[in-house]
């Protein structure tokens, strides 16, 4: 079946400008995370969601950032006023929803800050 | 808390040769422990995990894990290394009580030489 997609796959924009990203996961899957992978780091935790629990927002890095999930499903992820170390592949991942359960990886969206 | 350490960040092996890649965790509770495997520009893949039960895991492409409790070690090894091993591996541990967040490891480098 269909994988967890992302979109823009690249994402090149000007320091100050607000930018979306996107992810659709795995259909029937509940939890949905996002993540930051900086270069030669590993992943940074961003955002939990679950069902239609209130989300799990301890990993953002600041108020520029925010997230929403709609329906339960599609994903956004929302960066305003952009910075230059926002430049970063964020990783979008779902999972049928507890613990134990494997995560599934989209193949990210790399953001460049110019 | 759940935390996990990956020791070394770029492995080097020559093909053929043993891969041994080392994860370490802390966890407060019964852990589950997975390996994720990243090629370039490319999401993570899950290679393995462990729950419950065996504590010698086995994955895909030849690689298994074994969870060893007293050490808090989930090392990864594979017999024979191939030119298609050379990726980015990532530990990460998870736990009944961490509300379904996971935690990854740095990650590792690994380079096979011809």
């Amino acid at each position: 079946g269909a994988g967890v997609s992302q979109s823009p796959s690249n994402k090149v924009t000007e320091k100050g400008k607000d930018v979306e990203l996107r992810c659709d996961p795995i259909s029937g899957h509940t939890a949905l995370y996002w993540y930051r992978q900086s270069l030669g780091q590993g992943l940074e935790f961003l955002i939990y969601f679950q069902g239609n629990s209130a989300p799990d927002k301890s990993g953002l890095p600041s108020d520029r950032f925010s997230a929403e999930r709609t329906g339960g499903s599609v994903s956004t992820l929302t960066i305003q006023r952009t910075q230059q170390e926002d430049s970063a592949v964020y990783l979008c991942a779902s999972s049928p929803g507890t613990a134990s359960y494997e995560q599934y990886f989209g193949p990210g969206t790399r953001l460049t800050v110019t | 808390a759940q935390s996990v350490t990956q020791l070394g960040s770029h492995v080097s092996v020559s093909e053929g040769a043993l891969v041994l890649l080392r994860c370490n965790y802390s966890s407060s509770v019964p852990p589950y422990l997975f390996w994720y495997v990243q090629y370039p520009n490319q999401g993570l893949q899950l290679l393995l995990k462990y729950t419950t039960g065996a504590t010698l895991v086995k994955g895909i492409n030849g690689f298994e894990a074994e969870f060893k409790k007293s050490e808090t070690s989930f090392h990864l090894t594979k017999p024979s290394a191939h030119m298609s091993d050379a990726a980015e591996y990532f530990c990460a541990v998870s736990a009944r009580n961490t509300g379904n967040q996971f935690y990854f490891g740095t990650g590792t480098s690994l380079t096979v030489i011809p």
